[in-house]
């Protein structure tokens, strides 16, 4: 267990949907980061934070969004869903937001669009 | 092209077997981490390394900056081994593509 928890496991939903994602960090980190793991593309970055504040972007769709809250747990917003936004969607944390940090990943939610 | 190439892409071993998977990269990296990915789905973070040699349990992991090129090696191979492991520049947004073990009684 990493300490890193992931709500919810699993996620259906249709077209055109609205979802959110939550991430709540290992007691005592500061950053989070978003993965996104499709079976044609593997894992891919998609954003973190940092203490409240985004620190870096990566492949990020525009309809796709993320914040961290006060209490540094993350949600990441996924809108006008696609079929091909079905992937395992991974949060991860670490102590601090810089390049010498290990980190931490979450089970993940599965989501599925249909 | 992809930054980080692993190989091999999958690897069919049986019980006892010493394994490598390799890892290198085209470009500066701050550090490489080794995930493994069980069926299940979850990631485990196995080490993050900018330099020399890690070791935990049967798990080794070395890396060479000069060289940019990375292995994990599993000592005596069991089953429960058996998952993708991936090499990532995490901080440097660069993934492998993974290797399959497949770890036979």
């Amino acid at each position: 267990d990493s300490g890193v928890t992931q709500t919810p496991k699993h996620l259906i939903t249709a077209t055109g949907q609205r979802v959110t994602l939550r991430c709540s960090p290992r007691s005592g980190d500061l950053s989070v980061y978003w993965y996104q793991q499709s079976l044609d593309q593997g894992l891919q970055f998609l954003i973190q934070y940092y203490n409240g504040e985004e620190r870096a972007k990566g492949n990020i769709l525009e309809r796709f969004s993320a914040q961290q809250f006060p209490d540094l747990h993350s949600e990441l917003n996924l809108s006008s869903l696609e079929l091909g936004d079905s992937a395992l969607y991974f949060c991860a944390s670490s102590v601090e937001g810089d390049s010498y940090n290990e980190q931490f990943f979450g089970p993940g939610t599965r989501l599925t669009v249909l | 092209k992809n930054e980080v190439e692993q190989s091999p892409q999958n690897l069919t071993a049986q019980e006892g077997e010493f394994i490598t998977i390799n890892c290198s990269y085209s470009v500066g990296i701050s550090a490489l981490h080794w995930l493994q990915q069980h069926p299940g789905g979850g990631i485990v973070s196995l080490f993050m390394l900018s330099s020399g040699k890690k070791k935990h349990g049967r798990l080794i992991a070395t890396i060479n900056i000069q060289e940019k090129h990375s292995s994990l090696h599993i000592t005596a191979s069991h089953p429960r081994d058996s998952a993708v492991y991936i090499c990532a520049a995490l901080n440097d947004m660069r993934f492998g593509a993974g290797t399959r073990l497949t770890v036979k009684p």
